[in-house]
C-alpha cells in the first residue's frame, strides 16, 4: 500500500527556534492534512490544505503555524517560534480525493517533536 | 459541538476472546464515523468507516462497527483477538462535508494477553 512519509520522527529544538516538519504526501494525492497528538491527549485537526491554499484550519493554527507545499512532492508544516507546549507528535495526512468525497486519510507515522 | 467519548482508557483482554471497544459521539446531523488503530512507532491507519447505509460496517483485521443513533454510539467490534491486535484504538467524527477536520476520542489502549 502506498505511505505517507514523514521525517524526522523525531525532531528536538530550543523554546523560540524555528522548526519544520516535513512530509512527502502519497503522489497523486490532492489533500493534505496536519494532525498533532499532545501526550496523553487526543488527536486534534490542525490544518487543511487543497490547490496550493488552505482549506480549513482550527483554533490551534494560530500565526506560528504555516503550511507550504514547495516543490510538488513535499508538504511542510512551519512552527516559526516554538513554545513547550507545541511538543507533541505531529501527524501528516493525505488524501486523494478528500475526506468530503468519502476518501480516507492516509496517516503517516508522525514526528515527534520535543521542545526544550 | 462536535465530541467524541471513547470511556475506556485501557482494556486487557485475552487472546481469542472477543472484542467491544465503546465510543460515543455528540453531532446534531448524521455524523461520518470513522476506527483509527495506531501501533506503537506507526501512523493512524483506517480500520472502518461509516458514511451512510448499512448499519454494521465491516473492515480490515477482521473488525467491524456498529452505528446506532438512538445511542449516539459506534462501537468496535472482533469476535476473536489476536496478539497483533495489541495497539491504541481511536474514535472519530467529521462533519459531513469538512475536508478532513477530524475530531479523535482520546484512545482505547488494548492489551492482549496470551
Amino acid at each position: 500500500e502506498p505511505e505517507v512519509t514523514q521525517t524526522p520522527s523525531h525532531q528536538v529544538t530550543q523554546m523560540g527556534q524555528e522548526v519544520i516538519l516535513r512530509c512527502v504526501p502519497i503522489s497523486n494525492h490532492l489533500y493534505f492534512y496536519w494532525y498533532r497528538q499532545i501526550l496523553g491527549q487526543k488527536v486534534e485537526f490542525l490544518v487543511s490544505f487543497y490547490n496550493n491554499e488552505i482549506s480549513e484550519k482550527s483554533e490551534i493554527f494560530d500565526d506560528q503555524f504555516s503550511v507550504e507545499r514547495p516543490d510538488g512532492s513535499n508538504f511542510t508544516l512551519k512552527i516559526r517560534s516554538t513554545k513547550l507546549e507545541d511538543s507533541a507528535m505531529y501527524f501528516c495526512a493525505s488524501s486523494g480525493l478528500g475526506a468530503h468525497n468519502n476518501e480516507k486519510l492516509f496517516f503517516g507515522s508522525g514526528t515527534q517533536l520535543s521542545v526544550l | 459541538a462536535q465530541s467524541v467519548t471513547q470511556p475506556d482508557i485501557h482494556i486487557t483482554v485475552s487472546e481469542g476472546a472477543s472484542l467491544e471497544l465503546r465510543c460515543n459521539y455528540s453531532y446534531g446531523a448524521t455524523p461520518y464515523l470513522f476506527w483509527y488503530v495506531q501501533s506503537p512507532g506507526q501512523g493512524l491507519q483506517l480500520l472502518l468507516k461509516y458514511f451512510s447505509g448499512d448499519t454494521l460496517v465491516q473492515g480490515i483485521k477482521g473488525f467491524e462497527a456498529e452505528f446506532k443513533r438512538s445511542q449516539s454510539s459506534f462501537n468496535l467490534r472482533k469476535p476473536s483477538v489476536h496478539w497483533s491486535d495489541a495497539a491504541e484504538y481511536f474514535c472519530a467524527v467529521a462533519e459531513g462535508g469538512s475536508q478532513g477536520n477530524l475530531i479523535f476520542g482520546k484512545g482505547t489502549k488494548l492489551s492482549v494477553k496470551p
